[in-house]
């Protein structure tokens, strides 16, 4: 199985702040990656698509990056509707696998 | 806007059965792969099962296999997951999601809003 780990698992941040997360696979999985933002007791949404690509809706302060094994989430002036957990998921091969989460909260 | 509603959730004796469903709506169900994606108190997600649009793949995590049965009713617009023997380590809540494009393993576009299964003596 391929085996996803994120860094760090939490941070603190202030809104206006820039946040970098890093999620790396424990083998190559082309741009397979994807990110998901969860807030507090809801589920899940689609962040970010094949590495890069924003879904519909999200905003432009989001960027996702990387390829092979190492990827990034970076978003720009984080904003309050930011304060989430964000996890990474690869769709290369079954089975699929998420990263353990990177709680965003607020400083 | 798509919509994905579970039900079915509730609380189990270790070793019983459960059968969750996933209604879809606003959206041609039969074009999409769909899964199921756990979530137990306090931890990260985990891919349970998939099934693809028209059942031709279907595919489990190892911690399910042979224990829960993923299937689909395209006329009924309905996903279900079949889960048996059940563990305590089962107990999660449980999302169901549609593929984002056409493609089998495409991203999980679109969630439910989950239902929660409890394994409990």
């Amino acid at each position: 199985d391929i085996e996803m780990t994120q860094s760090p698992s939490s941070l603190s941040a202030s809104v206006g702040d820039r946040v970098t997360i890093t999620c790396r696979a424990s083998q190559t999985i082309s741009k397979y990656l994807n990110w998901y933002q969860q807030r507090p007791g809801k589920a899940p949404e689609l962040l970010i698509y094949a590495s890069s690509t924003l879904q519909n809706g999200v905003p432009s302060r989001f960027t996702g990056s990387g390829s092979g094994t190492d990827f990034t989430l970076i978003i720009n002036n984080l904003q309050p509707e930011d304060f989430a957990t964000y996890s990474c998921q690869q769709s290369y091969r079954t089975p699929w696998t998420f990263g353990q989460g990177t709680k965003v909260e607020i400083k | 806007e798509v919509q994905l509603v579970e039900s079915g959730g509730g609380l189990a004796k270790p070793g019983g059965s459960l059968r969750l469903s996933c209604a879809g709506s606003e959206y041609p169900f039969s074009h999409y792969s769909m899964s199921w994606v756990r979530q137990a108190p306090g931890k990260g997600l985990e891919w349970v099962a998939s099934i693809s649009a028209s059942t031709v793949y279907i595919f489990y995590a190892d911690s399910v296999k042979g224990r829960f049965t993923i299937s689909r009713d395209n006329a009924e617009n309905s996903l279900f997951l079949q889960m048996n023997d059940l563990r305590a380590e089962d107990t999660a809540v449980y999302y169901c999601a549609r593929d984002l494009a056409f493609d089998f393993g495409d991203p999980l576009g679109y969630w439910g809003q989950g239902t929660l299964v409890t394994v409990s003596s």
